[in-house]
Parts: C-alpha cells; sequence; structure tokens
C-alpha cells in the first residue's frame, strides 16, 4: 500500500471552531489531493497542490484553505466549522504528470463530525 | 449534465454471474479512465486503468468507447468477497485531478 497517512482518523468538533486535518506521504509524489465524500455526492475535490507551495481550488473549496510547506505534509483547514462540513475526508497522492495514465492513491480518511 | 455518470444500483446478483457496469463522461477531451473499488467505511482502491484497446484482468474486464464517451466493467464468475462500490473515474487531458462518479453499488449473495 501506498504510504499516506492521513491523521486524525476521527474527531467531533463544534460550530464555529477551526480545524486542521493532515496528510502526510512517504512516497515523494509531487501531487496531494483533499476531497470529501458525501452521501448522494460521491467524491468531489476539495483543494489539490502541484508542488511545495503550489495549491489550486477544487469544485467545493469555500470554506476550506490548503498548505502544503514541505513535499510530504498536505494540510487542510477548516476555517470556522459548519455543520454542513460534517462528511468524510480522504488524502490522496499521485505522481501526477497528466501526460501519463496515472492513478491516485487514497488515504484511510477522516471521519469528521461538526455539532 | 454531470461530468461522470454512473448507475447508483444496487445490484444484486448470485456468487458465479456475471454482472456489468457502464460509466458514461461528458468531457470529450477526457484522457485516462480508471475503475476504483470501495469497501464500506474504507478508502477507494484502484481497480483497474482502461486502456484505448480494452483490458482484463482476471475475472474483471474494462472496455472504453471514445465515440460514445463510456466506459464498462465486467465481473465474470461473481465472488461474495467482490460486493463493494465501484468507481468510474475520469481525468482530462492536460490536468491532475480525477473527477469521480458516485459510483455502483454490488451486492453478491450466496
Amino acid at each position: 500500500d501506498a504510504g499516506i497517512t492521513q491523521s486524525p482518523r476521527h474527531k467531533v468538533t463544534e460550530t464555529g471552531t477551526p480545524v486542521t486535518l493532515r496528510c502526510h506521504q512517504t512516497e515523494n509524489h509531487r501531487y496531494m489531493y483533499w476531497y470529501r465524500q458525501d452521501p448522494g455526492h460521491g467524491l468531489r475535490l476539495i483543494h489539490y497542490s502541484y508542488g511545495v507551495k503550489d495549491t489550486d481550488k477544487g469544485e467545493v473549496s469555500d470554506g476550506y484553505s490548503v498548505s502544503r510547506s514541505k513535499t510530504e505534509d498536505f494540510l487542510l483547514t477548516l476555517e470556522s466549522a459548519t455543520s454542513s462540513q460534517t462528511s468524510v475526508y480522504f488524502c490522496a497522492i499521485s505522481e501526477g504528470d497528466p501526460d501519463l495514465n496515472t492513478e491516485a492513491f487514497f488515504g484511510q480518511g477522516t471521519r469528521l463530525t461538526v455539532v | 449534465r454531470k461530468e461522470v455518470e454512473q448507475d447508483p444500483g444496487p445490484f444484486n446478483v448470485p456468487e458465479g454471474a456475471t454482472v456489468a457496469f457502464n460509466c458514461t463522461y461528458s468531457n470529450s477531451a477526457s484522457q485516462s479512465f480508471f475503475w476504483y473499488r470501495q469497501d464500506c467505511r474504507k478508502e477507494p482502491k484502484l481497480l483497474m486503468s482502461v486502456y484505448s484497446s480494452g483490458n482484463e484482468d482476471g475475472r474483471f474486464t474494462a472496455q472504453l468507447n471514445r465515440a460514445s464517451q463510456y466506459i464498462s466493467l465486467l465481473i465474470r464468475d461473481s465472488k461474495l468477497s467482490d460486493s463493494a462500490t465501484y468507481l468510474c473515474v475520469v481525468r482530462n487531458s492536460g490536468y491532475s485531478t480525477l473527477t469521480f462518479g458516485k459510483g455502483t453499488m454490488l451486492l453478491v449473495s450466496p
């Protein structure tokens, strides 16, 4: 299995508090992604990174920010958590060259509940 | 139109049956295609890439029809352990992000 670790694996937090999720990889892959998965919506891209300090927005980026100060770490921050951000969050990594048929590998997910 | 569409199922089949899933994509510039498998409350895992000429991996066969913009997955001799959700995934040309369908649930019964 690809070396991807997400932390924490489970978290319950209160509305209005900031929350940071961490994704750590040992594969030295260039691309890292944050997805959320909700019933009826499937996996939706929040933000992604194509290198250290290089990030871009995905489909559902409102209310989220990211940072990548090292190749191996990609942080997702919910600036002020809302109940609509209750979800399962997956980190993924990829070698990512758009010209190659490269797949993404996923972490085990973080279950976040905002109460 | 959704970028990647799948029938959500569930597909209920007995062990040993053959089952096929289809997926359609809307962007004709899509370049790479994959099938992922996701077990309940687990992360998605790559099942197989889909190549233009079609490809097979054991009991699994994937086909790509670029003209009609659909991808298929055929599972022969279904096993109980095949019960999962199957995700159709597309990468658009020149982009490093993947777009996922919502998945098709398969339930294989004894």
